[in-house]
């Protein structure tokens, strides 16, 4: 059973647009949405966090947008650049191991 | 401060033969966890093992194993491989207490032929 549900699996867009990427979960109990990036060949990095107290979090271009009645949240990139080609993976947690979605490829056209 | 250390970071193995790989935690930290990543099932969680003690374990058959060292070193094994346990395995480390950021390692990528 997948608990975190990522679309879309790949993303393609040009630089200076605004990537959206969603995630949906099923366990209320989660109280913890990290979002990671992965570049190829490295390991995921932690990119931005939310409790489900918040609806919003911003840092730098990446903002997570929170809707706790509709157990969703997403990451949206302002200005993407050609850097940020990665994927991205959004994850839930209620204790130390966060459950992740499957993941989104995104890539930046310059 | 040094990151996560994965060794080896490339391995091929046959089936049946067993593996053994190794993460070296950032300093300070005393919990590691193991994720395994495939293009099919995304990263799924095998365990967690902080100060020597397995805390949380993920749904993965018992031929998936690991311990941890006193120095918050960990190893985790995998007996009998099959072509399936091709994968990335992934390492990461925690301060282990409240909700700790996960800082991973590179990976090590397995390949069974």
């Amino acid at each position: 059973q997948q608990q975190v549900k990522q679309s879309p699996q790949s993303l393609i867009v040009q630089k200076g647009g605004i990537p959206i990427i969603n995630c949906a979960y099923e366990n209320t109990a989660f109280d913890y949405f990290p979002w990671y990036q992965q570049f190829p060949g490295k390991g995921p990095a932690l990119l931005i966090a939310i409790r489900p107290d918040v609806s919003e979090k911003k840092e730098g271009r990446f903002t997570i947008s929170f809707n706790k009645s509709a157990k969703q949240f997403s990451l949206h990139i302002m200005d993407s650049q050609p850097g940020d080609s990665a994927t991205y993976f959004c994850a839930a947690s209620m204790g130390y191991i966060p459950t992740f979605g499957r993941g989104t490829s995104l890539i930046v056209h310059p | 401060k040094a990151g996560v250390t994965q060794t080896p970071r490339y391995l091929i193995k046959t089936r049946g033969q067993q593996v053994t790989l190794s993460c070296s935690p950032i300093s300070g930290h005393r919990s590691v966890s193991w994720y395994q990543q495939t293009p099919g099932q995304g990263l799924q969680f095998l365990f967690e093992y902080f100060s020597e003690t397995q805390r949380n374990k993920g749904n993965f058959p018992g031929r998936f194993s690991g311990r941890q060292f006193s120095n918050s070193r960990s190893e985790m094994n995998v007996s009998t491989l099959e072509l399936g346990d091709s994968a990335l395995y992934l390492c990461a480390s925690s301060l282990g207490a409240g909700k700790n950021i996960q800082y991973f390692g590179a990976g090590t990528r397995l390949s069974v032929l």
